[in-house]
């Protein structure tokens, strides 16, 4: 059983739309939750990082977190072809250490 | 500023030879990962390690990989008598303490193909 789940897309958007990308996450103490984008052949880079239930806007990015249901969500603004990328959501979980386990990814297209 | 250094950016082995991937955490970070990405794949978590211990091997190989972070140096990832399944772009990530936020910076990645 996977413990972070995403879809794997490709999720396609209009330039200047909202994109919503959505992961879930298996019922064990979680922690922290992240969101890392990762450009083709490049390594991957945090963009968000949410802590507390609700919702953490940082420019156009804004995470919400929902430890009741178990899930995590990114929600890109005015989507911008820059944003076409693959798209990690990260949880570390509890014991011990904050051992960080990732999701498949979720592949995102922003059409001009 | 430098950041995570990995090297070599890209490795080719034959069936059988070693490879080394070396990964130079942040400066003032003390904690390194591996990770392990096959095209079109998510990343898998293969080794923990801080300076001169391994706190959680649970996602490397049994057989063939190894790592270490000696006290003096990068951290290595060892893998002997490559395959071809072996193929794929390797990521070290550090950390500055214990992650308790969990936040981790990535290197560029080391790019293994095996003939």
């Amino acid at each position: 059983q996977k413990e972070v789940e995403q879809n794997s897309g490709p999720l396609s958007v209009p330039e200047g739309a909202i994109a919503s990308l959505n992961c879930t996450y298996s019922d064990r103490v979680s922690q922290s939750f992240f969101w890392y984008r990762q450009y083709s052949g490049k390594s991957p880079e945090l963009i968000m990082s949410i802590y507390s239930n609700g919702d953490k806007e940082d420019g156009r990015f804004t995470a919400q977190l929902n430890k009741a249901s178990q899930y995590v969500s990114l929600l890109i603004r005015d989507s911008q072809p820059s944003d076409s990328a693959t798209y990690l959501c990260a949880v570390s979980f509890g014991g011990g250490y904050q051992k960080v386990t990732f999701g498949t990814g979720t592949k995102l297209q922003v059409i001009p | 500023n430098a950041g995570v250094m990995q090297n070599p950016r890209h490795l080719v082995r034959r069936r059988g030879q070693e490879a080394r991937l070396r990964c130079s955490p942040m400066k003032g970070h003390s904690h390194v990962y591996w990770y392990r990405q096959l095209p079109e794949e998510g990343l898998k978590f293969m080794v923990y390690l801080q300076k001169e211990n391994i706190i959680d091997e649970s996602g490397m190989p049994k057989e063939r990989f190894s790592a270490e972070f000696p006290k003096e140096g990068p951290s290595i990832l060892r893998i002997q008598q490559v395959v071809r399944g072996d193929s794929a772009a390797y990521f070290c990530a550090s950390s500055p303490r214990t992650p308790d936020t969990g936040e981790l910076f990535f290197g560029e990645g080391s790019r293994l193909t095996v003939l």
